[in-house]
């Protein structure tokens, strides 16, 4: 099974600030497979990036993917107050999907 | 517009079965493979199980397989989870979640709370 390690744990930033969070797999993950969330206390997650650099429908073009291998990165260029939530990264391969433990963005 | 709606979560003890369903609309059903996914209470989303279009392809994580039984009635938009055999480590909220065919998850719905406690 493919362990996801995210990075920071907890990201504690201001509105108007640039967000970078990393996502790394125990072993090379294929880019069309990585996807990353956001979760907001009490809500369902919602899809953001997937093939790794790919924004879902919807998603404003402040967020941004990136990575290859066993390093990715989602970052968020400005963050506004909607965007202080739980990220987490997720992978499909071998017919098994894993998420990340996720990363927590605060408002400073 | 794609909507998810869970139910069917509750109390059980541990042991017991329970059923859970997802009422999906917006989009044709049979195209798509389906998913469960849970998250236990302050804890990260963990993937449970998958079901290909027309019901024939399963998939589950190790953790409840045998336990578990994943389907579907395309006829009625419906998903389905079997859930038997209950443990405390499987209290969580149950999401159903559309694939993307892309190896994510498009759409969730707001999930269904399961507790399994004596």
């Amino acid at each position: 099974e493919v362990v996801l390690t995210q990075s920071p744990g907890t990201l504690s930033l201001s509105p108007g600030e640039r967000a970078t969070l990393s996502c790394r797999a125990s072993q090379s993950v294929s880019s069309t497979y990585l996807a990353w969330y956001h979760q907001k206390p009490g809500q369902a997650p919602r899809l953001l990036i997937y093939g790794a650099s790919s924004r879902a429908t919807g998603i404003p073009d402040r967020f941004s993917g990136s990575g290859s291998g066993t390093d990715f990165t989602l970052t968020i260029s400005r963050l506004e107050p909607e965007d202080f939530a739980v990220y987490y990264c997720q992978q499909f391969g071998s017919s098994s999907y894993t998420f990340g433990q996720g990363t927590k963005l605060e408002i400073k | 517009e794609v909507q998810l709606v869970e139910s069917g979560g509750g109390l059980v003890q541990p042991g017991r079965s329970l059923r859970l369903s997802c009422a999906a609309s917006g989009f044709t059903l049979s195209n798509y493979w389906m998913h469960w996914v849970r998250q236990a209470p302050g804890k990260g989303l963990v993937w449970v199980s998958r079901i290909n279009g027309d019901g024939t392809y399963t998939t589950y994580a190790d953790s409840v397989k045998g336990r578990f039984t994943i389907s579907r009635d395309n006829a009625k938009n419906t998903l389905f989870l079997q859930m038997n055999s209950l443990r405390a480590e499987d209290t969580a909220v149950y999401y159903c979640a559309k694939d993307s065919r892309a190896g994510s998850f498009d759409y969730w719905g707001q999930g269904t709370l399961v507790t399994v406690s004596s």
